[in-house]
């Protein structure tokens, strides 16, 4: 498998301010990430494919300036989402993918207030 | 675009009953996916499915696929109160060597005494 971890597990922030998620591939180099979103009693819904030293790939609909991914490392990428408002507020997850498998972070629960 | 649909999105049953999860698609896919989720927490990966026919299982659960039927069934046998839980299907598109990952609605399962 792979382990991959994801700090902080969970934050609580002001409306307008800026936060940072890291998820890093522990036991090996990832050349993708992928970050997720799920809202309460939801599905996970992919928001963009974070490949080491280019740009990441966003899906439809979300927003490249606000959700920034920088996947400066072959272990490590980070997702900020800036200027964060109330809807923001959602559980945040990243995954590797590892012989044909995807292996999921434990996650970051944001509460913008 | 691709829809993955689960049927039923709630279920509860009584422990030592069987049962059956699907999941359907809307156009072809490379492999599908079979995961966990408990409250609050992250995604545990139970199965991959790579091919027509293919059929896994462990413990109580199994899961087997049909790429023309585009669906997926994951059976639980003999329920036990451990296995209440969200179970996720997920369906993989690759595009330029980057594995895409569609979730299905999820099934809220939950086993009463």
């Amino acid at each position: 498998g792979a382990v991959v971890s994801q700090h902080p597990s969970w934050v609580i922030c002001k409306s307008g301010t800026s936060v940072k998620i890291e998820c890093r591939s522990l036991d090996f180099q990832a050349t993708t990430m992928f970050w997720y979103r799920q809202f309460p009693k939801q599905s996970l819904m992919l928001m963009a494919t974070s490949n080491e030293g280019s740009k990441a790939t966003y899906e439809q609909g979300v927003e490249k300036d606000k959700f920034l991914i920088n996947h400066a490392s072959l272990t490590l990428s980070t997702l900020t989402v800036t200027s964060a408002h109330p809807e923001d507020s959602s559980f945040y997850i990243c995954s590797v993918s590892r012989l044909l498998t995807q292996y999921f972070g434990p996650g970051t629960r944001l509460l913008v207030l | 675009e691709l829809k993955v649909e689960q049927n039923p999105l709630f279920l509860s049953m009584q422990e030592g009953k069987n049962y059956t999860i699907y999941c359907n698609y809307s156009t072809t896919s490379d492999r599908l996916y079979w995961y966990r989720q408990d409250p609050g927490k992250s995604l545990e990966s139970l199965f991959v499915l790579l091919s027509n026919g293919a059929v896994k299982q462990e413990g109580r659960l199994m899961a087997s696929l049909d790429t023309k039927a585009r669906l997926s069934t994951l059976h639980i046998t003999a329920a036990v109160h451990d296995l209440s839980a969200t179970y996720f299907c997920a369906v993989a598109q690759t595009n330029f060597g980057n594995e895409k990952l569609t979730f299905g609605t999820g099934t809220r399962l939950t086993i009463i005494p």
